[in-house]
């Protein structure tokens, strides 16, 4: 069983703090890993993805991977409060050709 | 940009029912996906598509089939709904040039009764 998991949260951080989401994964096959958006109501969105061990940088958002540990996680930066949403972790495995996994998702919650 | 389109946003059927859900891409996507997201339980995969006709079992696919006739529209059936099957379901495509980018649709919110 192919098994990814988060904190549901909610985590609650004030304006301009930085938030820090995580997520561990059970399959060491794992080869790809994304964090997805969800607000309230609305479908996920792709904000980040990352391949390789280390940190990727895209604006305020910094995707962290350490394959040794099982562990991904998302920094949010300047943190706003248009940042409150559910942030879903996703991974794909190289025997399953396209199938993500997701987490079941870490709600933020950014207080003005 | 690309826009997946679901039938239907809101959806109440009774209990034995036969339901189709309908989903239409119009980015030319070879891989289509259907998911039920449940409170605590994140996005469940039900089944996949990477071609005309050809469809996979993701991780949950008891009491549902699907249907690709064409490239541009991936159908699911729930052949007789049940009380559990109330969810909401995604529908989602995959192409271009980042993989592991899904669009997902608006989603249908299934209540059966």
């Amino acid at each position: 069983q192919k098994e990814v998991e988060q904190n549901s949260g909610p985590l609650s951080v004030p304006e301009g703090a930085i938030a820090s989401l995580n997520c561990t994964y059970s399959d060491r096959g794992s080869q790809s890993f994304f964090w997805y958006r969800q607000y309230s109501g609305k479908s996920p969105e792709l904000i980040m993805s990352i391949y390789s061990n280390g940190d990727k940088e895209d604006g305020r958002f910094t995707a962290q991977l350490n394959k040794a540990s099982q562990y991904v996680s998302l920094l949010i930066r300047d943190s706003q409060p248009s940042d409150s949403a559910t942030y879903l972790c996703a991974v794909t495995h190289n025997n399953a050709g396209n199938m993500l996994t997701f987490g079941g998702g870490t709600r933020l919650m950014v207080k003005p | 940009d690309v826009k997946v389109t679901q039938s239907s946003r809101y959806l109440v059927k009774r209990t034995g029912e036969k339901v189709f859900l309908e989903c239409v891409q119009d980015m030319d996507h070879e891989n289509m996906f259907w998911y039920r997201q449940d409170p605590g339980l994140g996005l469940r995969l039900i089944y996949f598509s990477y071609d005309v006709k050809m469809k996979e079992k993701g991780d949950i696919p008891e009491g549902y089939s699907v249907s690709r006739e064409k490239k541009e529209r991936f159908s699911l059936i729930l052949e007789s709904a049940s009380t559990n099957q109330t969810s909401m379901y995604l529908c989602a495509s995959e192409g271009g040039q980042i993989e592991g980018k899904l669009f997902f649709g608006s989603g249908t919110q299934l209540s059966v009764l």
